[in-house]
């Protein structure tokens, strides 16, 4: 069973428009981290965010925000004011204590910023 | 500080030949993964080694191997490839062995057998 799902395949926004990444994961277990990371054209996966199971709290961090929500098994990613370089391939993960240092990372969205 | 560092970037091979991929880590990290990256199945883990033990194997054939050196370099190794085989091999370190940590990864290997 899939993990972690990210519906959206891929997303085309104007730049300056705000833009919703979605990604609802699946664990048993009450111990966990979530990941997000950016994917550049070259290859290299860039973290952006860690967070666990036992804070809720929502982060912002310049455009960037992240709204956690157990109840809803939902970790959403929201960038403000996109731009041309948000272009990217986005990754939502989990990582869980009962399966130690391994990624389930789901299939990830394609963010294309239109200038 | 230097990145992870994986090479070569690029590699093509033909059916049947083995390949091996290189990945050096962050100075001081000793925790190292693997992952491949293909459009179809999309990210999935490979293994991870830590101290020169694999500590943990993804699903995949016995054709997939790796090992981690005492510098906490790595390699893997693909035997007997198939067209399927073609892919991004990404590989990721990590400063500590808890599994709470996130890792820094490289900027991958692309694999192309023909």
């Amino acid at each position: 069973a899939q993990k972690v799902t990210q519906a959206q395949t891929e997303i085309s926004v104007v730049e300056k428009e705000d833009v919703t990444l979605d990604c609802v994961y699946e664990t048993r277990d009450t111990t966990y981290y979530l990941f997000w990371y950016k994917q550049p054209p070259s290859g290299e996966l860039v973290f952006l965010i860690r967070r666990n199971s036992f804070d809720e709290q929502n982060e912002i961090s310049g455009r960037y925000s992240w709204n956690f929500q157990k109840s809803t098994s939902s970790f959403n990613f929201t960038i403000t004011a996109s731009q041309v370089v948000d272009s990217a391939v986005y990754f939502c993960a989990l990582s869980e204590a009962i399966t130690g240092n391994q990624f389930y990372f789901g299939t990830g969205t394609s963010l294309t910023v239109i200038p | 500080k230097a990145g992870v560092t994986q090479t070569p970037r690029y590699l093509i091979k033909t059916r049947g030949q083995q390949v091996t991929l290189s990945c050096s880590p962050i100075s001081g990290h000793r925790s190292v993964s693997w992952y491949q990256q293909t459009p179809g199945q999309g990210l999935q883990f490979l293994f991870e080694y830590f101290s020169e033990t694999q500590r943990n194997k993804g699903n995949f054939p016995g054709r997939f191997s790796g090992r981690q050196f005492s510098n906490s370099r790595s390699e893997m190794n693909v035997s007997t490839l198939e067209l399927g085989d073609s892919a991004l091999y990404l590989c990721a370190s990590s400063a500590r062995i808890q599994w709470d940590y996130g890792y820094t990864f490289g900027s991958g290997t692309r694999l192309t057998v023909v």
